[in-house]
């Protein structure tokens, strides 16, 4: 079965310090991962996805198959990235089910 | 506006009610996914629709029901309503591959 858990519902950090949100699944196969970020008044978009390999407004996010992770990482937190950020999993290319955890408020302190 | 559009943006019925949730895709793409988000809850999966066909379904109830018609819309029904179904309903289209494009969602609330 597909399962994405974010354990951290809220996390708050002070801006200019590294920012670390958690993701682990659980899937059989070869899954493809990505975070996808939801700003204040806006809607739900695609933050970045792991086969894409790029870093998106400072952020980065490796996949590790040997820990089923995939936490999103930023060096230097901005106050411009308070949001809530949700980790989703897709069972691969023909994949028809997308999974999504149950996401991580991040606020970041002045 | 070529997004993704979903009608309405609230509503408002009383339990035992049906309503039916709107949701125009993205141009160009042919899937659409529908989402439940309750209270302090993540997105839940509920369906899955590729060019008219269903796809994978999720935790959906059997008093839901979707469908996706020839022009590419699709409609969630939700029937015998109940106060525990008030959330927001997402519905997100996709192009490929497994990359979605979000709609503002349709807050429903069941009193």
């Amino acid at each position: 079965a597909q399962r994405v858990t974010q354990p951290e519902k809220l996390l708050s950090v002070f801006k200019g310090a590294p920012v670390e949100l958690k993701c682990n699944y659980s899937y059989s196969g070869s899954p493809e991962l990505f975070w996808y970020v939801q700003y204040s008044r806006q809607r739900l978009q695609l933050l970045l996805r792991h086969i894409s390999r790029e870093s998106i407004k400072g952020f980065t996010a490796d996949l590790n198959k040997g820990e089923t992770s995939f936490h999103l990482k930023k060096p230097f937190a901005q106050e411009e990235d308070s949001a809530m950020y949700y980790c989703a999993l897709s069972g691969g290319s023909s994949a028809s089910k997308i999974i999504f955890g149950s996401g991580t408020r991040l606020s970041i302190r002045p | 506006d070529s997004g993704v559009t979903q009608t309405p943006k609230h509503l408002i019925t009383a339990t035992g009610q049906r309503v039916t949730l709107r949701c125009s895709p993205r141009s160009g793409d042919l899937s659409v996914y529908w989402y439940q988000q309750s209270l302090d809850q993540g997105l839940q999966f509920l369906i899955h629709y590729y060019n008219g066909e269903e796809r994978a379904k999720g935790n959906i109830l059997e008093r839901f029901s979707a469908q996706q018609f020839p022009d590419l819309h699709s409609e969630l029904n939700l029937s015998s309503l109940e106060l525990g179904d008030s959330a927001l309903y997402f519905c997100a289209s996709s192009g490929g591959p497994n990359v979605l494009t979000f709609g503002a969602g349709s807050r429903l609330t069941v009193l």
